[in-house]
């Protein structure tokens, strides 16, 4: 099922590079989410956007920056990678409604910054 | 700030004996509270959740018990089998649309 899904599924890079990662979901969600996991496995929240507007902005370092062109999509643009940046980044999205919800992950893009 | 322990980190099972995990939780408003499952190399994925106004849910051979009093809730998985083997997250919920998550259990099947 591809109910969530992101693009690439694998990114190699090397430090300095520029690059995206692509979510699209196709439930009819207001709320999308970007997740960096990191090698001892800790989900850490990076963004949030509900009906295209920001609503989520943890302490993340502006390189990165999220892009909703619409409900349905949720990108992620990464500046002057890092080899910190290696993780595992996950986006998700839930249904709307007032209260919180279970929330659907695409696959991942696995990042390695060299 | 608010904040979700879970213990332990890592818990091995003797296949068909049961598996506990437990998560306390620091935010008294938070009302909704999901376990996910990750297998190896995938998405986590949801398999229970409970909400504040239910002490208990049960799914087959997985359920969840709630205290709000104490602020803590736990995963309960019976009949333990190998495909059960996976990492297990709480999470707790924050506002509207957050979740604030446990640092993981991986549960290690033993046959």
């Amino acid at each position: 099922d591809t109910a969530v899904s992101q693009t690439p599924k694998y990114l190699v890079t090397q430090m300095g590079n520029d690059k995206s990662i692509k979510c699209e979901q196709n439930l009819g969600h207001d709320t999308m989410y970007w997740y960096k996991q990191d090698s001892k496995k800790f989900l850490k929240i990076m963004f949030s956007y509900n009906n295209k507007e920001l609503i989520i902005n943890e302490t993340v370092p502006n390189r990165f920056s999220p892009k909703s062109p619409d409900k349905a999509h949720l990108n992620l643009h990464i500046n002057s990678l890092e080899l910190g940046d290696s993780a595992v980044y996950f986006c998700a999205s839930s249904p709307p409604g007032r209260l919180t919800d279970t929330q659907y992950f695409g696959p991942g893009t696995r990042l390695t910054v060299l | 700030g608010e904040n979700v322990e879970q213990h332990p980190s890592t818990l091995s099972v003797q296949e068909g004996d049961s598996a506990v995990i437990k998560c306390t939780y620091s935010d008294s408003a938070s009302n909704y509270f999901p376990w996910y499952k990750q297998e190896l190399g995938k998405r986590p994925q949801l398999i229970i959740d409970i909400r504040s106004n239910v002490g208990e849910k049960k799914d087959q051979r997985i359920a969840v018990t709630l205290n709000k009093t104490a602020k803590h809730f736990s995963l309960h998985i019976t009949e333990t089998q190998p495909e059960d083997s996976a990492v297990y997250f709480c999470a707790a919920s924050k506002g509207n649309y957050q979740l604030i998550w446990g640092a993981g259990t991986k549960l290690i099947i033993k046959p």
